[in-house]
């Protein structure tokens, strides 16, 4: 069975600070891993993700991950925090061959001025 | 403009009746699914459908009901055996269901019991 471990429910950093979000993940097959972010009152928009090839993936504003296989981790960085970054952020795992997204509880991330 | 609609954004039902929730797209994915959101559970798997009249139970299904009779609609009823059916609702497609695709969400229906 898949699932996604978050390390955080709150992540607290300054603006133009060094954004870290850990996921961990567990999963019998190589697995296809999301993360997706979550503003107020919204739905989820997706930021990257891994499938195959290049184990570090960029995405949309200024986010990457990089998929380490050893670690079992997928964690989000991006170099230099802004007001707007403040969210909800999701990792989400789905094993090949499955219909379902997995999701980890979610990481709120807070950006002090 | 291609997406995700969800209706009605806020939604209020006395204890024992049923609500029915709408999600539409325009996107002509095969794919949908609901999803339901409480603080610090992250997302739930409710129902999901491949394909049109076609569709499968997922992790919280207990209490709710859907359809598919249309690719571009997939309907949820949250009945009156549902115990806690306060929570938000997210609404997502995809292009295939493929394990590779991305799921487009909408903006969710946030739905309270009184």
């Amino acid at each position: 069975a898949q699932s996604v471990t978050q390390l955080g429910s709150h992540v607290s950093v300054s603006e133009g600070a060094l954004v870290l979000l850990r996921c961990n993940y567990s999963s019998s097959v190589p697995p296809y891993l999301f993360w997706y972010v979550q503003y107020p009152n919204q739905g989820l928009q997706l930021l990257l993700k891994y499938t195959t090839g290049a184990t570090l993936v960029k995405g949309i504003n200024g986010f990457e991950a990089e998929f380490k296989k050893s670690e079992t981790s997928f964690h989000l960085t991006k170099p230099s925090a802004h007001m707007s970054d403040a969210a909800e952020y999701f990792c989400a795992v789905r094993a090949q061959g499955a219909q379902k997204l997995v999701f980890g509880q979610g990481t709120r991330l807070t950006i002090n001025p | 403009d291609g997406g995700i609609t969800q209706s009605p954004k806020y939604l209020f039902r006395k204890e024992g009746q049923n609500v029915t929730l709408s999600c539409e797209q325009n996107l002509n994915h095969d794919a949908m699914y609901w999803y339901r959101q409480d603080p610090g559970q992250g997302l739930r798997l409710i129902y999901y459908s491949q394909i049109v009249n076609d569709f499968q139970k997922g992790d919280i299904a207990e209490g709710y009901s859907v359809s598919r009779e249309k690719k571009e609609s997939f309907p949820l009823t949250v009945t009156s055996a549902q115990k806690n059916p306060t929570a938000f609702y997210l609404c997502a497609s995809s292009p295939s269901g493929s394990t590779t695709d991305t799921q487009y969400f909408g903006p969710g229906t946030r739905l309270t019991v009184l």
